[in-house]
């Protein structure tokens, strides 16, 4: 998984409580995101960072917050985790923005009670 | 939106045959298209990519043709393996810079 860790991998949580998901990287890769993946949907965008303490917000950012206080870390929080929240997670990192591939973590399975 | 789209959700196919999966996609300014593989319970799995430019790219069993007058791109991948049954789908870059992914395709080799 090209140098990507995600932790936990599974998680189980109630509404209403707070989430953090942490995604590490070994590639010095300057950009790392975060989306969710849910039957009939592709890949969706959450948020996104282009450097240490650079992040932006992708298609469903709502309900979701992320920092990069290091190249190597970039962690997805959830306030407050509502059932729709309930989805697999996946980090992924690039080189550059542009053209470029991203490469994608193994990801976290978070379930929302 | 921007989209794309697997025409199938799933394929079957008799080992040793060729496989061929196909994705349409919305943006005629898209730029790059990247084929992912992923398996149960795994992350994607970068198989091959080619930017717009390019109508065609080969790699190890694998060819991706891009038809930018009907938007549409086909994954073949030749003698197909068991270790080939996943979920195949295709990503889209615009000019935005953010990527659209398809849904996926289903593959599955029958021994």
């Amino acid at each position: 998984d090209a140098g990507i860790t995600q932790s936990p991998r599974h998680k189980v949580t109630e509404t209403g409580t707070p989430v953090t998901l942490r995604c590490h990287q070994t590639e010095n890769h300057r950009y790392m995101y975060w989306y969710r993946q849910d039957p009939g949907h592709g890949l969706r965008l959450i948020h996104y960072s282009y450097g240490v303490k650079d992040t932006d917000k992708g298609e469903v950012s709502d309900g979701y917050s992320v920092s990069r206080s290091k190249t190597e870390d970039f962690l997805l929080t959830l306030e407050s985790a509502t059932s729709s929240q309930t989805s697999v997670y996946f980090c992924a990192i690039s080189r550059d923005r542009g053209p470029d591939t991203q490469y994608f973590g193994p990801g976290t399975r978070l379930t929302v009670l | 939106g921007e989209s794309v789209g697997l025409h199938l959700p799933t394929l079957s196919v008799q080992e040793g045959d060729n496989s061929i999966i196909n994705c349409a996609y919305s943006n005629s300014a898209s730029d790059y298209f990247i084929w992912y593989k992923q398996e149960s319970g795994k992350g994607p799995q970068f198989i091959i990519d080619i930017r717009s430019n390019m109508d065609k790219r080969q790699g190890q069993r694998v060819t991706v043709l891009l038809n930018k007058t009907v938007k549409h791109l086909s994954l073949q991948i030749a003698a197909t393996q068991p270790g080939d049954s996943a979920v195949y789908f295709c990503a889209g870059k615009n000019t935005g810079n953010q990527f659209y992914f398809g849904t996926g395709t289903s593959l599955t080799v029958i021994p």
